[in-house]
């Protein structure tokens, strides 16, 4: 069944350092697609960066780089040179293509990121 | 430019009542998605639909139903409302590539009392 892990309730990081957030999935399906989303305080959902399940290289996003580890299933979201602004939820999702899922868009519980000054 | 809008914003229901919550893109997406998320959560897919006429359960569908007559639109009922129905709502809808994200509307606080 499909299933997106986010093990790290809260995640504390100086500023100016960087951050990995972790996501771990399970899916039948061969193609899906990943992707993480920031929610600020404010409460709108911010897309942040897409890794196809195919896509060999790692994505890469301005100070965002997804971490894809196939054969483990992980898709783990680096934030380099954290700022103040980067305090907020951050979810991980996976869409899936055209097997039993359906393609919905599931999401993880999150990880509330904390920036320190 | 308004993409996804979903109205009202805020609502209060008495334990029983029904509503429907609105939601509406204007992007052409294929799919739509309703979402809740209780406070402090992730979010939970409770329908969704992958075009006009088509509609199919997430992952919490109980106490809700929707329909998507058209495109752009894409409603979410609430029959006899609970208090465990009290979250707030997404509405998102993304085209068919794989590679493209989701777009939210700015949710819906709904408390049930």
């Amino acid at each position: 069944a499909q299933k997106i892990t986010q093990t790290q309730p809260g995640m504390f990081v100086q500023e100016k350092e960087a951050v990995t957030l972790d996501c771990t999935y399970d899916t039948s399906d061969q193609s899906y697609g990943l992707f993480w989303y920031k929610q600020p305080s404010s409460g709108e959902m911010i897309f942040l960066i897409y890794q196809g399940s195919y896509d060999e290289q790692n994505a890469t996003e301005g100070r965002y780089s997804l971490n894809f580890q196939k054969a483990r299933k992980s898709a783990n979201l680096v934030i380099s040179a954290s700022q103040l602004g980067d305090s907020a939820m951050y979810f991980c999702a996976m869409r899936e293509g055209r097997g039993t899922g359906g393609f919905k868009t599931i999401f993880g519980a999150g990880t509330r990121l904390f920036v320190k000054a | 430019n308004a993409g996804v809008t979903q109205t009202p914003k805020f609502r209060i229901l008495k334990i029983g009542q029904s509503m429907t919550l609105q939601c509406a893109q204007d992007m052409n997406h294929n799919y739509m998605y309703w979402y809740r998320q209780d406070p402090g959560m992730g979010l939970k897919l409770i329908y969704y639909s992958v075009g006009a006429g088509i509609t199919d359960k997430g992952e919490v569908p109980n106490g809700y139903n929707v329909s998507r007559s058209t495109t752009e639109d894409f409603p979410l009922r609430l029959e006899l409302a609970a208090p465990s129905q009290t979250s707030v709502y997404f509405c998102a809808s993304s085209s068919r590539a794989m590679n493209t994200e989701a777009f939210f509307g700015q949710g819906t606080r709904l408390t049930v009392v």
